[in-house]
């Protein structure tokens, strides 16, 4: 069965500075695609980032990176130079279906990130 | 990326009543879906709504309790009927855009239900 792990109830980072949050998965399927979404206070969920398990290079977003081990079955997020306004809900997601197609998403638990000014 | 207007933004309900959650997109789709997601939990799905078929249900998820219509390409309902306590959650409409290679996930606001 599809499983998305986030280890990282929480975390800490100093504003100016990288932070990762960790996203283990699991499937069987050799097509997927991985997401990453940010979920303030408000509630909304604002997509980030987007890597398809066929695609050779990390996906970057502006300060967003996707450090992608696909042996290890790991999706971390990398977010640089950490803002204020970073604050808030990460999850993590996984879709099984070929990166062009559409269907559910499967969300890990979530990492609340708190930057400190 | 996809506009997606769900209404109410939140709502406080009494038990027993139902809250019907309106979602709009700006353009046609194909599938909407709809999320619940509990008080310092996860995103779980609730339905996959087609147009012009039956909606999908998850497991533990019945239409009984969460009906849904989709009369047309750009717009789905979700009755949350007989609320109790524990149905308070946000619950989120969301659809599929091609975006290049990449079919993307977007989300509406979200509605915020507590119920009393």
């Amino acid at each position: 069965a599809q499983k998305i792990t986030q280890t990282q109830p929480g975390m800490f980072v100093q504003e100016k500075e990288a932070v990762t949050l960790d996203c283990t998965y699991d499937t069987s399927d050799q097509s997927y695609g991985l997401f990453w979404y940010k979920q303030p206070s408000s509630g909304e969920m604002i997509f980030l980032i987007y890597q398809g398990s066929y695609d050779e290079q990390n996906a970057t977003e502006g300060r967003y990176s996707l450090n992608f081990q696909k042996a290890r079955k790991s999706a971390n997020l990398v977010i640089s130079a950490s803002q204020l306004g970073d604050s808030a809900m990460y999850f993590c997601a996984m879709r099984e279906a070929p990166y062009n197609q559409g269907g559910k998403l499967i969300f890990g638990q979530g990492t609340e990130l708190s930057v400190k000014p | 990326s996809a506009v997606i207007s769900q209404k109410p933004s939140r709502d406080i309900c009494q038990r027993g009543t139902s809250l019907t959650i309106q979602c709009q997109v700006d353009s046609q789709v194909t599938m909407m879906f709809w999320y619940r997601q509990q008080p310092g939990q996860s995103l779980t799905l609730i339905a996959t709504a087609n147009q012009g078929s039956e909606a999908t249900y998850e497991s533990g998820f019945v239409i009984d309790k969460f009906p849904i219509s989709r009369p047309n390409l750009t717009f789905s309902t979700l009755t949350v009927s007989n609320m109790s306590p524990e149905d308070s959650s946000i619950y989120l409409c969301s659809v599929d855009r091609q975006g290049g290679d990449v079919t993307e996930a977007f989300f509406g606001q979200g509605t915020r239900l507590t119920v009393v």
